[in-house]
């Protein structure tokens, strides 16, 4: 059973230019979240998908955007990147709980962004 | 909305000595708790979870209690060694599909030989 792997591993950007990163999920799991986690803070949800479809989001603008392929793997985009962009972006993924909850988060080990 | 408080690092001991880290939530119905470590350098991983009120998690000899009357999922280990040394994040994950998985702000470990 591979885990979950993100690319690349760093990064770095000028302000107003474009990133996409890139996260393959644990083998059979349907559903991928990301986070941005801040140097010393913890991760802060930017938002999920199950099965292709955006299936909540934190409190991060528009220009922050996703995808999600039939593999399960996803991409996350940011436009018009900003210096406070400059963070640790996680990748998890998971299964649905029984209840419907998401259960345990499986993460990647993050693509350091850098945007000067 | 959800939230988690830690308490604040860093948390440095000796080795041998007893761990606590006290976390307590804040959230609407009934989450799912979690505690995840982050090695230096690396991504982060789950520790324990415990899914409803008195359940103990357990992993590599640490334990937290789903206290729900708390609302607290203290983490404890009776005996830290050097390879503990890293950052430890409690985390809810409620029925809000918007925050579904909030974290807290982590509490930094260091053990001494």
């Amino acid at each position: 059973e591979t885990g979950v792997t993100q690319s690349p591993t760093h990064l770095i950007k000028t302000r107003g230019q474009q990133v996409t990163l890139r996260c393959s999920s644990q083998s059979g799991h349907n559903t991928v979240s990301w986070y941005q986690q801040a140097l010393g803070q913890g991760p802060q949800f930017i938002f999920q998908y199950y099965r292709e479809e955006e299936n909540g989001r934190g409190n991060f603008p528009p220009r922050f955007s996703g995808l999600q392929f039939p593999n399960y793997s996803s991409e996350l985009n940011v436009n018009a990147l900003e210096l406070d962009d400059s963070a640790l972006y996680l990748c998890a993924s998971s299964l649905p709980g029984t209840s419907g909850l998401t259960d345990t988060q499986y993460f990647g080990p993050g693509t350091r962004l850098t945007v000067l | 909305g959800n939230s988690v408080t830690q308490m604040e690092g860093p948390v440095t001991l000796s080795e041998e000595a007893f761990l606590t880290i006290n976390c307590t939530y804040t959230a609407t119905g009934y989450p799912s708790l979690f505690w995840y470590v982050q090695y230096p350098g690396e991504g982060l991983q789950l520790l324990l979870k415990a899914t409803k009120a008195d359940d103990k998690g357990s992993n590599k000899g640490f334990e937290a209690t789903y206290r729900k009357e708390t609302t607290s999922f203290h983490l404890e280990k009776g005996s830290v060694q050097v390879s503990d040394s890293a950052v430890y994040f409690c985390a809810l994950s409620a029925d809000n599909y918007g925050q579904n998985f909030v974290f807290g702000p982590g509490t930094r470990l260091s053990v001494l030989p």
